[in-house]
């Protein structure tokens, strides 16, 4: 099983900055198939970026995704209020698909 | 515009079997990955597992050897099971589409809390 570990934590900044996501996989994630995933609470998860850089229907282009083999990065260029969220990594490239832990991004 | 929209009985003792439907509006359950996953309350996500329309299955080994994910076509619905539950299994139940095997969840249902409890 892929294990994947999100960092940091919990990531703490204001509104206009930049924010940067850190997924780091046990073993290299096949065709990068590698998502990211935004949730509000009370609600389900938000598709942001599939394939490690792919951008879902409607996503802003302030959301963008990088990385390949088991390091992959969700940067948020400017922060918007309604970015303030727990994002989710996860892979699904071998079976059992498997999340981070999560990142809470909290403002400042 | 598709939709996922979970349904079932919010509580259930332990040891008995948790039940859940999805019913898709707005596309056809043919040819897609349909899947569930779930969320302690508090915590992070789980996958399940998912079923292909023609009935093939995939599940995650920590839950195998008591899920069953089934589907009814002529109702656009599928299914989770799961046996034998204990409170740890209490969480937010969540069913999404997958394009393929290896596929993001672009769709998921709002979610839907079910409860281990005597």
């Amino acid at each position: 099983e892929i294990v994947l570990t999100q960092s940091p934590g919990t990531l703490s900044l204001s509104p206009g900055e930049r924010a940067t996501l850190s997924c780091r996989a046990s073993q290299t994630i096949s065709s990068n198939y590698l998502a990211w995933y935004q949730q509000k609470p009370g609600q389900a998860p938000r598709l942001l970026i599939y394939g490690a850089s792919s951008r879902a229907t409607g996503i802003p282009d302030r959301f963008s995704g990088s990385g390949s083999g088991t390091d992959f990065t969700l940067t948020i260029s400017r922060l918007e209020p309604e970015d303030f969220a727990v994002y989710y990594c996860q892979q699904y490239g071998s079976s059992p698909h498997t999340f981070g832990q999560g990142t809470k991004l909290e403002i400042k | 515009q598709v939709q996922l929209q979970e349904s079932g009985p919010g509580l259930v003792k332990p040891s008995e079997t948790l039940s859940l439907n999805c019913t898709v509006s707005g596309g056809s359950i043919s040819n897609y990955y349909w899947s569930w996953i779930r969320q302690p309350p508090g915590k992070g996500l789980e996958w399940i597992g998912y079923i292909y329309y023609s009935g093939s299955t995939n599940y995650n080994p920590s839950l195998k050897s008591r899920v069953t994910i089934s589907l009814d076509t002529s109702k656009n619905q599928f299914s989770l099971k799961l046996s034998s539950v204990t409170a740890a299994d209490t969480a937010v139940y969540y069913c999404a589409r997958q394009s393929s095997y290896a596929s993001h969840m672009g769709y998921w249902g709002q979610g839907t809390l079910v409860t281990v409890s005597s």
